[in-house]
């Protein structure tokens, strides 16, 4: 069964910290992972990897994926209480057209 | 312009009534899918559409029917409603990319 386990569950930083959340899982015939970010409502989408160590990078986002060592990580520097939300990551195998997600983890930043 | 909606956006009955939720999608997208996100939001995939064709049946019971009218709707009913189906249900949609792009979320609450 396919697996997403994220670190850590919860975390909470000052604003203008920087930040790290992995993601790592086991997945059959690996096809992609997505980034997620959820506040209060849907989850929207942040990025999608699919090669390892070609970092993808939005403002002050990022994240790159491993696929020897089975993990992806989120950055994001100079954190605004904009950020606070569930980051969720999610899985997809080459052999079915769905997404296994993780438990996210609950980013608060504070003032 | 509404990308995925639902509706309603939230629901509150009684056990043992029968109830569906309604999606509908403006982009034009081949695929539909339900999440179910509980209390501790983990989500979790229930059921994805392509083309009106039903490709993914998670282990739900089968109380939850889904049904796609056309690729851009995908309802959901659930028969005999117990107090553990409450939760958020989430209708997404994507283009081969997998870049699902979620709907505001229906918070079902069942007394």
């Amino acid at each position: 069964e396919d697996k997403v386990v994220q670190s850590p569950l919860s975390l909470v930083v000052h604003e203008g910290d920087t930040v790290t959340l992995n993601c790592s899982y086991e997945v059959t015939n690996f096809r992609s992972l997505l980034w997620y970010k959820q506040e209060k409502k849907a989850p929207t989408f942040l990025f999608m990897l699919t090669s390892s160590g070609i970092e993808k990078k939005s403002g002050r986002l990022s994240s790159i994926l491993d696929k020897k060592e089975l993990f992806s990580i989120l950055n994001i520097t100079a954190t605004q209480t904009g950020d606070s939300a569930i980051y969720l990551c999610a899985v997809e195998p080459g052999t079915a057209s769905k997404l296994t997600f993780g438990t996210g983890t609950r980013l608060q930043v504070t003032l | 312009d509404t990308a995925v909606s639902q509706t309603p956006k939230y629901l509150v009955t009684q056990m043992g009534n029968d109830k569906s939720i309604k999606c509908e999608q403006n982009l034009g997208h081949d695929t539909m899918y339900w999440y179910k996100q509980d209390s501790k939001k983990f989500l979790k995939i229930m059921f994805s559409y392509n083309n009106k064709e039903l490709i993914i049946n998670e282990t739900v019971p089968n109380r939850f029917s889904p049904k796609s009218p056309d690729k851009a709707h995908l309802n959901l009913h659930i028969n005999s409603l117990e107090l553990g189906d409450s939760a958020v249900y989430f209708c997404a949609s994507s283009q081969n990319t997998l870049e699902q792009y979620f709907g505001p979320g229906t918070r079902l609450t069942v007394t």
